[in-house]
């Protein structure tokens, strides 16, 4: 695609649900990022994926975060028993090279949880 | 994580150059960005530098870097309303895991 799609664009949840976000990279970016950006904060990076595998998971804050991206191309957030502190904009990004940071973010997914 | 720091507002009127500052405690960074994000619209990187520069210039854009004060800066020439955003201060030494500032809003008025 033209450009990083993300959907859905806003998910409004209950505590304790589970929720998924996906990203769709751009066509031929090998790598993927997730970032979370707080409401007057900057993004925060959670997980990079090269090619299929997760190349570092650091940023990830506790094991209710997990994301995959079995096939190297679409990625899924995924996020079990929400709490309201994950309330946040998701951020994807895609990239060529994993060397100079040049990424390439989508619009992102409101999420809140109630 | 390490410290990225930023002004939270500027207002500047249409026509003038905009300045734009950005500290950081990180010395191993090997890269700086900045990125600008508008309204319902994703981040977009409009440059960077690496560490071993200290300016770099691109059009409107002039980035100018102090690594001895950690001390980096967006200078846009002769600002347009559609300048008006919130610009992101970043840096990393891995290409990936980027360090953001809270970002500065900058308004440009008529």
């Amino acid at each position: 695609g033209a450009g990083v799609s993300q959907t859905p664009s806003n998910k409004v949840t209950e505590k304790g649900k589970y929720v998924e976000l996906r990203c769709d990279p751009i066509s031929g970016h090998t790598a993927l990022y997730w970032y979370r950006q707080s409401l007057g904060q900057g993004p925060e990076f959670l997980i990079y994926f090269q090619g299929t595998g997760a190349a570092d998971d650091s940023g990830l804050p506790n094991d209710r975060f997990f994301a995959v991206r079995p096939e190297g191309s679409v990625s899924t957030l995924k996020i079990q028993r929400t709490e309201r502190g994950d309330s946040a904009m998701y951020l994807c990004a895609s990239s060529f090279s994993v060397n100079t940071g040049e990424l390439f973010f989508g619009e992102g997914s409101r999420l809140t949880v109630l | 994580g390490e410290d990225v720091e930023q002004s939270l507002f500027l207002s500047v009127r249409e026509g003038d150059s905009s300045v734009i500052n950005c500290t950081y405690t990180d010395s191993s960074s090997t890269y700086l960005y900045w990125y600008k994000q508008e309204p319902g619209a994703g981040l977009q990187l409009l440059t960077y530098i690496f560490s071993n520069m200290d300016m770099k210039q691109d059009q409107r854009l002039t980035v100018l870097l102090n690594k001895k004060d950690k001390h980096l800066s967006l200078r846009i020439a002769d600002t347009q309303t559609g300048d008006s955003a919130i610009y992101f201060c970043a840096e990393g030494n891995s290409g990936y895991a980027l360090n953001f500032g809270k970002g500065t809003s900058l308004l440009v008025t008529p």
